[in-house]
This record gives structure tokens, C-alpha cells and sequence, in this order.
């Protein structure tokens, strides 16, 4: 198996324009996870589906945000419109119901936004 | 309000010594606890976790330890190594919301060779 697959590595954007992040979760995980990782905050939950359906939204910090899931193979997040203070390492982790193994997780995506 | 803390940033060790990396934790719901290792420019992975039923679970060179009484657990490394260098994070879950992964701020481990 590839792992979690994440697009694009790097994403440098002008304020004010979208931004969509995607996802490949692991073939059969039912859950997906989207963190954003910055210095000051550490690892933010963001959102996470189960069997394609989102289930907790609390950690999207507002209305500019915006997250899916389609299908059990691809999950998108967007950015619209996307500000400074939006730049952070993005990741996208994916796992079983049974927590024993804990998530995987992609390499994530670094978005800067100027 | 951080729930899960990681009050040393940083920690250096010699190779070959034991490294002891800490987590402390605020949420009495919390019952299962992991830490993630994560490499510069990669996703964090999956290294090791305990349920709060126990209080030390082992996995080749990476012990875990829980006291609950004192909302504490630590990670040792024995023998530690060059590769271990990374930002450790412990991460936990409730009980009420058992898919739901809260991590710590990381702890930068540099093992010396």
C-alpha cells in the first residue's frame, strides 16, 4: 500500500485566492482526519469523517474552511478565501475503527500564503 | 487550553543512553494514550500506545509508562540512537469521543552520536 497520499507537496498562494488540498486515505480505513500543524498551536484536529461522512467539524476554525469526502478514496479541504495567517503544514491521516494501531498519516501539505 | 502538554520543547542524548521523553495531561476522560514519532518533511507515525487499564506497555527498544493518579506518562528509549532523533508527540483520547486524537505540542529529541 502507498500510505496516505497528499496533493501537492507545497502550495504558495496569493491572499484571497482558494485553496484545495486533497487527500488518498489507505484503501479500507473508514476514518479520515485533516490536522494542521503550526508552531504556535501544535497539531489541530481539524475535521474527520467516518465511512465518508463528517462527523466532527468543531476544529475548523471558520466558515472559510470548508472539507469533503466524496467517495472512500478521496477527500478534499478548501481554503476560500485564503489568509496570511492560513500558513501551516496541513495532514491528512486516515485509519481503522480499532485505535490499537493509531492513525497513518500522509506526508502533508505545506501551504504558504502570502 | 491544552489538554495534553509537553512542557520540554527539546532534549538531548547521549547515544547508547536511555532517553526519557514526558507527557502530562489535564482531561480525567482520556483512556488510551500513543506517541507518534515524526521525521522533518514527513507525517508524523505511529510508535507505541497504552491503554489506562495498564500502566507500562513495552515494544522492543520503547517503553510506555501511565499514572493516572498523577495524569502522567513518559516514553523511555533504551538504547537510543542517531535514528531516533525526531519530534516525539504523546497524544490521547476520550472516552467520549474515542475517534477523536488530541496531541501534544512534541518534544525535539536529538540523540548524539
Amino acid at each position: 500500500d502507498a500510505g496516505v497520499i497528499q496533493s501537492p507537496r507545497h502550495e504558495v498562494t496569493e491572499m484571497g485566492q482558494e485553496v484545495t488540498l486533497r487527500c488518498k486515505p489507505i484503501s479500507g480505513h473508514d476514518y479520515l482526519f485533516w490536522y494542521r500543524q503550526t508552531m504556535m498551536r501544535g497539531l489541530e484536529l481539524l475535521i474527520y469523517f467516518n465511512n465518508n461522512v463528517p462527523i466532527d467539524d468543531s476544529g475548523m476554525p471558520e466558515d472559510r474552511f470548508s472539507a469533503k469526502m466524496p467517495n472512500a478514496s478521496f477527500s478534499t479541504l478548501k481554503i476560500q478565501p485564503s489568509e496570511p495567517r492560513d500558513s501551516a503544514v496541513y495532514f491528512c491521516a486516515s485509519s481503522l475503527r480499532d485505535r490499537t494501531y493509531g492513525y497513518t498519516f500522509g506526508s502533508g501539505t505545506r501551504l504558504t500564503v502570502v | 487550553d491544552q489538554q495534553v502538554k509537553q512542557n520540554s520543547p527539546s532534549l538531548s542524548v547521549q547515544e547508547g543512553r536511555i532517553s526519557i521523553l514526558n507527557c502530562d495531561y489535564t482531561n480525567s476522560m482520556f483512556d488510551y494514550f500513543l506517541w507518534y514519532k515524526k521525521y522533518p518533511a514527513e507525517g508524523p507515525t505511529f510508535l507505541i500506545s497504552i491503554s489506562s487499564i495498564k500502566d507500562k506497555n513495552e515494544d522492543g527498544r520503547f517503553t510506555v509508562f501511565l499514572n493516572k493518579s498523577a495524569k502522567h506518562l513518559s516514553l523511555h528509549i533504551v538504547p537510543s540512537q542517531p535514528g531516533d532523533s525526531a519530534v516525539y508527540f504523546c497524544a490521547a483520547t476520550p472516552k467520549t469521543s474515542y475517534d477523536k486524537v488530541i496531541f501534544g505540542p512534541g518534544t525535539s529529541l536529538s540523540v548524539i552520536p
